[in-house]
C-alpha cells in the first residue's frame, strides 16, 4: 500500500501564475483534505472533498479551489499566486467523510513563489 | 474561535527523563483532541486521540476540561522519541485545527 501520494514534490512558480497539485488517497479511502503548512507553523485546513463535493472549507480565499475525481483522487488549484502562498501543501485522506480525526498524510508538495 | 496553543516551540530533555509536551485549547462544546507526530524524513501521522484513552509508544495524554489542556506525557524519554509533535482538535466534519508544534529533542 503506497499510502497517500502527492505530486509534484517540489515546484517553483512566479507571482501571478497558477499551480495545480495532485493527490491520490490511501487505498480504500474516499475523503481528501488539503492543508497548507507555512514554515514553522502547524498545518492549516484549506478544504475537504467527499463524494466529489467540497464539504468543508477553511479560511482561504477563492483563489484556492479543488476538485475530486470519481476515483477519489484530488487536485488543489491556486490562481494568481502570491509570495505568501509559498508553503508545503499537504494532502490527507480518510474514509467516510465523517469526523474520525484520523488522517493519513502525504509527504507534501513544496511550493515556492518568486 | 477554536484554537490550539503549544507554548513551547522547542523542548530538549535527556534520555530516561520524563517528558511533557504542553497543549492548551479553546473550544466551545466537547472537544475531540489528538496528538500527531512527524519523525525525521517521515510523514505526519496520528500518535493518539483522547477518546481512545490508550498509551502509544509509552505516551499518554489526558483531557483536562477545567484547564482546557491536553498535555502529552511519557515517564522515560527514549532517543527515538525525537520528533515534531502537533496537538490538534477536530472541528466540523473533518477539519483539524493544529497547534504550531513542538520540536522534541532527546539528548543521549
Amino acid at each position: 500500500d503506497a499510502g497517500v501520494t502527492q505530486s509534484p514534490t517540489h515546484l517553483i512558480k512566479t507571482r501571478g501564475q497558477q499551480v495545480t497539485l495532485r493527490c491520490s488517497p490511501k487505498s480504500g479511502h474516499d475523503t481528501v483534505s488539503w492543508y497548507q503548512q507555512a514554515l514553522g507553523q502547524g498545518p492549516q485546513f484549506i478544504f475537504q472533498y467527499y463524494e466529489e463535493e467540497e464539504r468543508q472549507r477553511g479560511n482561504f480565499p477563492d483563489r484556492f479551489s479543488g476538485h475530486q475525481f470519481p476515483n477519489y483522487s484530488s487536485e488543489l488549484n491556486v490562481n494568481a499566486l502570491l509570495l505568501g502562498d509559498s508553503a508545503l501543501y499537504l494532502c490527507a485522506s480518510s474514509f467516510g467523510g465523517g469526523p474520525t480525526g484520523e488522517l493519513f498524510f502525504g509527504e507534501g508538495s513544496r511550493l515556492t513563489v518568486l | 474561535a477554536q484554537r490550539v496553543t503549544q507554548p513551547e516551540k522547542l523542548l530538549s530533555v535527556f534520555k530516561g527523563a520524563p517528558v511533557e509536551l504542553k497543549c492548551n485549547y479553546s473550544y466551545s462544546g466537547s472537544p475531540e483532541l489528538f496528538w500527531y507526530v512527524q519523525y525525521s524524513r517521515q510523514r505526519l501521522q496520528l500518535l493518539l486521540r483522547h477518546i481512545s484513552r490508550e498509551s502509544i509508544k509509552g505516551f499518554t495524554a489526558d483531557l483536562n476540561k477545567g484547564e482546557t489542556s491536553f498535555h502529552l506525557k511519557k515517564p522515560f524519554a527514549q532517543e527515538e522519541d525525537s520528533a515534531m509533535y502537533y496537538c490538534a482538535l477536530i472541528q466540523g466534519a473533518q477539519k483539524l485545527v493544529f497547534g504550531q508544534g513542538t520540536r522534541l529533542t532527546i539528548n543521549p
